[in-house]
């Protein structure tokens, strides 16, 4: 069965500091790796997607890949407490389309 | 542009009654997913339609549980014989293209609540 683990938090964090969001994956065809931000009540809201290992950055986030350990992680720099919401790691595998989550990880930005 | 709608935001039924929620795509997705999120989980998936066709209907958990996308844009999940562990919310996603590599974008839910 594939799964999707992530620290369920809370994690808490000061305003302007880096906030570090890990993932981990057991499906090693795992192609497509996405991040969602869920804010309370809502729905999920797609910030980062990233295909290839490495880093990919847009703006304050940045999403690091590394298939060879199965892992995925989200950096947010300079936090604010807007930030403060869920965050939800999500895979799918190839030309499968459904996409596995975790149960994401509460980020709270202190001011 | 406009994104994915889901209507109605919140339904409370009663136990036993049929319901049936809509989902309208952003406008030139062909592919449309349905995921159902209970409190303190990650959303999990149910269906998925290509086109007028569910090419996967995998997710949905028993046969009380349908699906259609009779023009290929708007879906509706009917669920028939509610029972109270259907409560959760309720999210449909649309994509331009399916494969794991398209964005998968989601309406804002609707919260089903069997009493």
């Amino acid at each position: 069965q594939k799964e999707v683990e992530q620290n369920s938090g809370p994690l808490s964090v000061p305003e302007g500091a880096i906030a570090s969001l890990n993932c981990t994956y057991s499906d090693r065809g795992s192609q497509s790796f996405f991040w969602y931000r869920q804010y309370s009540g809502k729905s999920p809201e797609l910030i980062m997607s990233i295909y290839s290992n490495g880093d990919k950055e847009d703006g304050r986030f940045t999403a690091q890949l590394n298939k060879a350990s199965q892992y995925v992680s989200l950096l947010i720099r300079d936090s604010q407490p807007s930030d403060s919401a869920t965050y939800l790691c999500a895979v799918t595998g190839g030309s499968n389309y459904k996409l596995t989550f975790g149960k994401g990880t509460l980020l709270t930005v202190n001011p | 542009g406009a994104g994915v709608s889901q209507t109605p935001s919140n339904k409370v039924t009663e136990k036993g009654k049929y319901v049936e929620l809509r989902c309208d795509p952003i406008s030139g997705h062909t592919a449309l997913y349905w995921y159902r999120q209970s409190l303190g989980q990650g959303p999990e998936f149910l269906i998925y339609f290509q086109g007028t066709g569910a090419a996967d209907d995998s997710g949905l958990p028993n046969d009380r549980f349908f699906a259609v996308r009779p023009e290929g844009s708007v879906s509706t999940l009917k669920i028939q014989r509610t029972e109270r562990g259907d409560s959760a919310v309720y999210l449909c996603a649309s994509s331009l293209g399916s494969g794991g590599a398209y964005e998968q974008y989601f309406g804002p839910g609707t919260r089903l609540t069997v009493t």
